[in-house]
Parts: structure tokens; C-alpha cells; sequence
């Protein structure tokens, strides 16, 4: 297997606009985070699906922001519209669920907002 | 609320000591707690797991610790290696069914030679 496949790596966009991220998670991983980096915040958890249903999204900072999950090989995280704010890395990562398991990650996406 | 912290955002060690890095929860009792590497461009990578009722876990030059009384986990790389240098988290589920995994902010460890 691939891996957990993210795009785009880099996206460059204006403030204002739309965006959406991507996400394929392993084969056969029935769990799927959203996850933000920043240098304030460090890792913070946007959301969480299980077999394709969001479980909590109790971390998506707000409306502008939205996931979905439409089948067990694909995940979309879309921002609009966009601010400078929301500039940041986001990673997309997988696991079998239960709660012993490791999750594998993606290589993420750097978000820069202008 | 509950919290996951590493307290040190930084450790700076001479190459062939032991690094040892700490990771504290608060409000909650994870079964589980597990620590990744990530370095600089790249997702973290899962290193250990450890559970509630484990003392202790080794993998090579890798010990992980679990004191449910402290509630702490020590993460030590002994005779450490530039090559070790990287930022570390740890990570667990809320405790409950939920299977979310929280991250902490990570300790950046620097290996000098």
C-alpha cells in the first residue's frame, strides 16, 4: 500500500477563496482524522469519522470549515471561504479502529492564505 | 477539559546521553498512551505503545514509561544519536469509546555530536 495519500502538498491561495483538501486513506483502515498543525497550536484533532461517518467534529474551528467522507477511500476537508488564519499544515491520517492501534499519516498539505 | 502536555517544547543533549522526555494528562484516564516521531516536512510516524496497565515498554534503544499514579509517561532514548534529533508527541484516545486520538504539542529534541 501506498500509504496515506494527501493533495495537493502545497496549495497558495487568495483570502476569499474556496479550498479543498484531499484524502486517501489505507486500504482497509476504517478510521480517518483530520488533523492541524501550527507552531501556537501544535496538532489539533478538526475531526474524526468512523466507517465513513463523522464521529466528532467538535475540533472544526467553524462554519467555513466542512468534511466529508462519501466512501472508505476518500475524504475531503474544504475551507470557505478562506482566511489568512486558516494558513497552517493539515494531515490526514488513518488507523484500524480500536484503541490500541497506530494511525499512519499522510504527508500533508501547507496551507498558505494571502 | 481533558489535556495531553508536554511540558518542554525543546530538549538540547550531547550525543550518547539519554534523552528523556515527558508527556502528562489531566481530567482523564487513557488505556493507552503512544508516541510518535515527526520530522521536519513529514507526518509524525508511530514509534511505541503503551498501556495502562504497562509499566514499561522497550523497543532498542526506545523506553516508554506509564505512571497512572503521576499520570505520566516518560519517553527515553538512550545513547542518543544526531540522527535521533526530531520532534516527539505523544498521543491518546479520550478514555472513552470514542476513538479520537489527541496529540501533544511535541518536544523537539536536538542531538549535538
Amino acid at each position: 500500500d501506498a500509504g496515506v495519500i494527501q493533495s495537493p502538498r502545497h496549495e497558495v491561495t487568495e483570502m476569499g477563496q474556496e479550498v479543498t483538501l484531499r484524502c486517501k486513506p489505507i486500504s482497509g483502515h476504517n478510521s480517518l482524522f483530520w488533523y492541524r498543525q501550527t507552531m501556537m497550536r501544535g496538532l489539533e484533532l478538526l475531526i474524526y469519522f468512523n466507517n465513513n461517518v463523522p464521529i466528532d467534529d467538535s475540533g472544526m474551528p467553524e462554519d467555513r470549515f466542512s468534511a466529508k467522507m462519501p466512501n472508505a477511500s476518500f475524504s475531503t476537508l474544504k475551507i470557505q471561504p478562506s482566511e489568512p488564519r486558516d494558513s497552517a499544515v493539515y494531515f490526514c491520517a488513518s488507523r484500524l479502529t480500536g484503541k490500541n492501534t497506530e494511525a499512519f499519516f499522510g504527508q500533508g498539505t501547507r496551507l498558505t492564505v494571502v | 477539559s481533558q489535556k495531553i502536555e508536554q511540558n518542554s517544547e525543546a530538549l538540547n543533549i550531547q550525543e550518547g546521553k539519554t534523552a528523556t522526555l515527558t508527556c502528562n494528562y489531566t481530567n482523564y484516564s487513557p488505556a493507552y498512551l503512544q508516541w510518535y516521531r515527526q520530522d521536519p516536512g513529514r507526518g509524525p510516524v508511530f514509534l511505541l505503545l503503551i498501556r495502562e496497565n504497562e509499566k514499561e515498554k522497550r523497543k532498542e534503544r526506545l523506553k516508554v514509561t506509564f505512571d497512572t499514579t503521576l499520570k505520566q509517561s516518560l519517553f527515553h532514548i538512550t545513547a542518543s544519536q544526531p540522527a535521533d534529533s526530531a520532534t516527539y508527541l505523544c498521543a491518546s484516545d479520550y478514555g472513552g469509546s470514542q476513538g479520537n486520538l489527541i496529540f501533544g504539542k511535541g518536544t523537539k529534541l536536538s542531538v549535538k555530536p
